[in-house]
């Protein structure tokens, strides 16, 4: 199971909006509306932020946005937050084994 | 609420075993999409098995043959039984499942969508000799 291709690091200023792209196949982000995205801040567990390419949990801030085309999703976050600075994962369906991959993780630095 | 609790992480030796356990509070474990998600050090998140509320199983490659995924339905527990264990298997693991109590405009559990939105705090497995 190939992990999905995300950069390693973006960076923004408070303020500003950045996104985060996240790259598979058609075996997986291409192929399905199973694209969720994960924050997790140093030590903690992941949270949930993004389901179903684009359906945001209740709690969850509407800074934050996603979409997809073809085999690429992506996040975006806008008016960046000192406390949007965290690792982001993307993760998707993947039919190739009936399973879950999850991206490399992009860390968000706000400046 | 509805929280996880984790436990049974360790150091084990290389080639040694190992059974995690997650509990639930809110929610049935017995009942519900549950999985295992792992964090090497300093690394990014792994899926590692998941086990379906009608019992079917899927296990990562890494692991595959090695962790058996199973839940004890008298304990309401999920259990990882880890064997054969290896320097890469270190990290902390996680069990994390859908909140059955929400759905969406839909009327969708997250889980249709494989996606998790509750996550136990971890517990950390260390293989080394």
């Amino acid at each position: 199971q190939s992990a999905l291709t995300q950069p390693a690091s973006v960076s923004g200023s408070p303020g500003q909006s950045i996104t985060i792209s996240c790259t598979g196949t058609s075996s997986d982000v291409g192929g399905y509306n199973y694209v969720s995205w994960y924050q997790q801040h140093p030590g903690k567990a992941p949270k949930l932020i993004i389901y179903g390419v684009t359906g945001r949990p209740s709690g969850v801030s509407n800074r934050f946005s996603a979409s997809k085309s073809g085999n690429t999703a992506s996040l975006t976050i806008s008016g960046l937050q000192a406390e949007d600075e965290a690792d982001y994962y993307c993760s998707s369906y993947t039919s190739l084994s009936t399973s879950v991959v999850f991206g490399g993780g992009t860390k968000l630095t706000v400046l | 609420e509805v929280q996880l609790v984790e436990s049974g992480g360790d150091l084990v030796q290389p080639g040694g075993s190992l059974r995690l356990s997650c509990a639930g509070s809110g929610l049935s474990v017995s009942g519900n999409y549950m999985n295992w998600v792992r964090q090497a050090p300093g690394k990014g998140l792994e899926w590692v098995s998941v086990i379906y509320s009608g019992g079917t199983t899927y296990y990562a490659d890494s692991v595959k043959g090695r962790f058996i995924i199973s839940r004890d339905y008298s304990k309401d527990t999920l259990y990882l039984q880890m064997n054969s264990l290896r320097a890469e298997d270190t990290a902390v693991y996680y069990c994390a499942t859908p909140n059955p109590t929400w759905t969406d405009s839909r009327g969708y559990n997250v889980a249709y969508y494989h996606a998790v939105d509750v996550w136990g705090q971890g517990t950390t497995v260390t293989v080394s000799s």
